[in-house]
């Protein structure tokens, strides 16, 4: 089955980059979507299309793929930023609902 | 604005049958895919399925096919998560999710608050 690869822990410190990775065989034709789930809470939508940003997410918040690797980028990282991050997407024959594994993003 | 509301904690027996749901509001229901995701204590996400209200074509992970049933009502923009046989394992955090779709893949883009399923003798 199609895997998205993450991976678990990424570390910064505040006002550093953040970029968090996911790497997959049909990244180059299918989109990537990036999640934030915070400690208890539900996934919130960050990047929608590699590299569109859904209204009210601050602007910190980026992306963008190149072949099979799309990357979440965090520009000046925030202590409110900590939070697991998932990317998904959807396999080469159009299964939707793969989900990479997760990161861990510790901002401190 | 764009809700989904999904239906209280379950405390549940192995063996009982068990329907969950997922209200969406501020937007046309029918035109947009809808579907589960599983988050068992500590781990990550698991794509469980969608359902196209519209129509009601239903698509299913492998690892969920034959698990569970989702399902809709259209005329109360409703959609459902259902077990015929709770087992300790289905222990979990399930959100739904609005789907997004394009030439290019799915996505989600609304979740639901979630609902925790506990599954204890």
């Amino acid at each position: 089955s199609y895997e998205l690869t993450q991976p678990p822990s990424v570390s910064v410190s505040p006002g550093q980059t953040a970029r968090i990775t996911c790497s997959g065989d049909a990244l180059p034709k299918k989109y990537a979507y990036w999640y934030q789930q915070k400690s208890g809470q539900a996934p919130v939508l960050v990047i929608h299309e590699d590299n569109k940003r859904p209204s009210g997410i601050p602007e910190r918040f980026s992306g963008s793929s190149s072949g099979t690797m799309a990357t979440l980028t965090i520009s000046g990282a925030q202590v409110e930023d900590e939070a697991d991050y998932y990317c998904s997407s959807t396999d080469s024959s159009g299964n939707p609902g793969v989900f990479g594994g997760g990161t861990k993003l510790t901002v401190l | 604005e764009v809700q989904l509301v999904q239906s209280g904690a379950e405390v549940k027996k192995p063996g009982e049958s068990l329907k969950i749901s997922c209200k969406g509001s501020g937007y046309s229901f029918t035109n947009y895919w809808i579907g589960w995701v599983r988050q068992m204590p500590g781990t990550g996400l698991e794509w469980m399925g969608i359902i196209y209200p519209g129509d009601s074509n239903t698509r299913y992970s492998p690892s969920f096919q034959g698990q569970v049933t989702i399902s809709v009502d259209k005329s109360i923009s409703t959609a459902y998560l259902q077990w015929s046989s709770l087992k300790a394992s289905d222990t979990a955090m399930y959100y739904c999710a609005r789907h997004i779709y394009s030439y290019f893949g799915y996505g989600m883009d609304v979740w639901g608050q979630g609902t925790t399923v506990t599954v204890s003798s």
